[in-house]
């Protein structure tokens, strides 16, 4: 089975504070996503990665950068976090090449920002 | 991305059939329609695709019109373990990683 595991299921920063999401991915997979899920905002996609060391901007980057040093993981980073980036975090990984490739997903970091 | 709408909410009873559906009526020749759904709690999970022709998975099924304006996923004997959010997405054909546009789906609640 394809495991996407996420570093934590719940988190509590405090304002201004730089924060890690970990994600890494167990399929060799060449593509992974960070998303975000808000009440009534649905999945909105931060960044993306389609290789090691490359990224892509998704539609809401701002405030948040990406990191990929290695094929398996993929890191969100909030360089000062705010309360508006209290959300559910989402990490998704698939193999490239067409829209026929499945994503899948980890169980999510709640992140709460006080 | 070309547009997708579902009703917001469905309702059905365990055991029986559930007809989900999804309006694309901007779908270009090359998108493929995608079904996901999310259980509480968890991340999303992909459930069935497709281009034209119906498809049967241990899953689900996809029925898509002719037109390929709409399409219906059918989980033909509901549990309370299919009470979630589904999610009709369209994806294009490109090469490259592609993003998933998630709408706000239909929350599916299953009655015992």
């Amino acid at each position: 089975d394809v495991k996407v595991t996420q570093s934590s299921r719940y988190l509590v920063k405090r304002t201004g504070e730089k924060v890690f999401l970990e994600c890494v991915q167990d399929m060799d997979h060449e593509n992974m996503f960070w998303y975000r899920q808000d009440p009534g905002l649905g999945l909105r996609l931060i960044y993306f990665s389609y290789d090691v060391k490359m990224k892509e901007k998704g539609d809401i980057p701002e405030g948040y950068s990406v990191s990929r040093e290695k094929k398996e993981r993929f890191s969100l980073i909030l360089e000062s976090a705010s309360t508006n980036q209290t959300s559910m975090y989402l990490c998704a990984s698939s193999f490239s090449g067409g829209a026929l490739k499945e994503q899948f997903f980890g169980p999510g970091t709640r992140l709460t920002v006080l | 991305d070309a547009k997708t709408t579902q009703p917001n909410s469905m309702e059905s009873n365990e055991e029986e059939p559930v007809h989900l559906p999804c309006n694309h009526s901007t779908i270009s020749g090359t998108d493929y329609i995608h079904w996901y759904r999310q259980l509480p709690s968890q991340g999303p999970e992909y459930v069935i695709h497709g281009l034209t022709s119906n498809v049967n998975n241990r899953m689900a099924s996809l029925a898509i019109a002719e037109d390929r304006k709409s399409s219906t996923l059918i989980l033909h004997r509901a549990t309370l373990r299919d009470a979630a959010v589904y999610y009709c997405i369209l994806r294009g054909s490109i090469q490259g990683a592609q993003k998933l546009v998630f709408g706000q789906g239909t929350r599916l609640t299953i009655n015992p």
